[in-house]
């Protein structure tokens, strides 16, 4: 099963541009991760935001965490054509070994 | 430092079959968790394994099963290969059983006809 939802399911932006996805959860967290994926391969850490922190940034990268929402967006400022990708919100639990993923947001930056 | 490397990058199976798939993480890494992506959806837990010992365990039928090896490597084996099997299974490492942040392979893609 899966506990993530992004939102919205596809993106297209031109560069230049901002990006934002959206994540929404179910159960109670440790952490919440965000990963990139290209064209089907392997899954690249971006950012790890913990249940006790509300903001985070790396680079052109912003995370937000409301816990009471259970919720959590990703922005990617200025937006370049190598940010086309898939991007997942993987939420840590407070017990267990399992990162639980969602659908992913297909982000596309058009020159 | 070497990152996680997957094989076979591509295979294909026929229905009935058996299929084993090999990851080596990387170094430095004791902690080794299988994950099954659907086409067009995110990622589904396998399992996890910690020191040779599987650690957790998703929703998987016990046909799925794992082994991990002394230098940390490991293995995901697939009896009775199903339609449904056809995915990509990508391998992730981290240090000791901490979620904060895998290291992933670029994953093998599996068809069963």
């Amino acid at each position: 099963s899966q506990q993530g939802e992004e939102d919205p399911q596809a993106l297209s932006i031109q560069e230049g541009e901002n990006a934002t996805m959206n994540c929404s959860y179910k159960t109670s967290i440790n952490n919440l991760q965000w990963y990139r994926q290209n064209s089907g391969r392997g899954l690249v850490h971006l950012i790890l935001i913990r249940s006790n922190e509300r903001e985070k940034h790396s680079g052109r990268l912003r995370v937000t965490l409301d816990t009471s929402k259970k919720s959590s967006s990703l922005l990617i400022t200025a937006s370049r054509a190598a940010d086309t990708a898939s991007y997942f919100c993987a939420t840590g639990p407070q017990a267990g070994t399992a990162l639980i993923f969602g659908k992913g947001t297909t982000l596309s930056v058009s020159s | 430092e070497t990152g996680v490397t997957q094989s076979p990058t591509h295979l294909i199976k026929t229905r009935g079959q058996q299929v084993t798939l090999r990851c080596s993480s990387q170094s430095g890494h004791n902690t080794v968790s299988w994950y099954q992506q659907a086409l067009g959806q995110g990622p589904q837990f396998i399992f996890q394994y910690y020191r040779e010992e599987e650690n957790g365990r998703g929703n998987f039928p016990p046909r799925f099963s794992g082994l991990q090896f002394p230098n940390y490597s490991s293995e995901l084996n697939v009896n009775a290969l199903e339609l449904d099997d056809s995915a990509l299974y990508l391998c992730a490492s981290s240090l000791d059983t901490d979620l904060g942040g895998l290291f992933f392979g670029e994953g093998s893609r599996l068809t069963v006809l």
